[in-house]
């Protein structure tokens, strides 16, 4: 089955500690994106991928950093300069050109 | 700046009664429109998504959605609902043209179904 998938659905970190929160994806999908998700807040684009080895800050980067060194991963790190890290992170990836988006179920990180 | 409005942050209804859930948008060209659906816990399933041709549009789940260009509007409908549809619903708008994917979402509208 295609798709994306998140791991881990829960992680745990205590401040100070960076992490890194995995996205994969065997959809063969050029693009691919990150959202921080609060509540009534809706969703937040943290960064995103058109292609492989490029990305673009979104419109909450500060804090957070990516790769993309493969087609299908996308990793996010959470870096200790995030002042609010924790929230629900969603991962998601489009075909090239196209803005339907289909998403991943999500890693949920909770910082103490 | 383009923005989406749900101006309803949480609807209750009855299973069975009919469902519109709101959705305003502001953009400055053509728009690519999207509902999406999340359950608790878990990521966002695409409900429809409009950008040219009739403008009602059919989707999963049962779901419909009208596009009112003059309002700037896209309404998500279900004529009966099912214990099964609670769930938050996500109004999202995007560009109509290759290159640029940035959606822009909506905050969200709770949806509660009494039995």
């Amino acid at each position: 089955d295609g798709g994306i998938t998140q791991s881990p659905k829960y992680l745990f970190r205590k401040e100070g500690q960076n992490v890194t929160l995995s996205c994969e994806q065997n959809l063969n999908h050029d693009a691919m994106y990150w959202y921080r998700q609060d509540p009534g807040q809706g969703l937040r684009l943290i960064y995103y991928s058109q292609i492989v080895n490029d990305f673009q800050k979104g419109d909450i980067a500060e804090g957070y950093s990516v790769s993309r060194e493969k087609k299908e991963s996308f990793p996010l790190t959470v870096t200790s300069a995030q002042k609010n890290p924790t929230a629900f992170y969603l991962c998601a990836s489009s075909l090239q050109g196209s803005n339907e988006q289909y998403f991943g179920p999500g890693t949920r990180l909770t910082v103490t | 700046a383009q923005s989406v409005t749900q101006p309803d942050i949480h609807i209750t209804v009855s299973e069975g009664a009919s469902l519109e859930l709101r959705c305003n948008y502001s953009y400055g060209a053509t728009p690519y429109l999207f509902w999406y659906v999340q359950s608790p816990g878990q990521g966002l399933q695409l409900l429809l998504k409009y950008f040219s041709g009739d403008t009602l549009v059919q989707g999963i789940k049962g779901f419909e959605a009208e596009f009112k260009r003059s309002q700037s509007s896209f309404n998500l409908r279900k004529p009966s609902v099912h214990w099964s549809d609670a769930a938050e619903y996500f109004c999202a708008v995007g560009p109509y043209h290759q290159g640029a994917q940035k959606l822009v979402f909506g905050q969200g509208t709770r949806l509660t179904i009494n039995p």
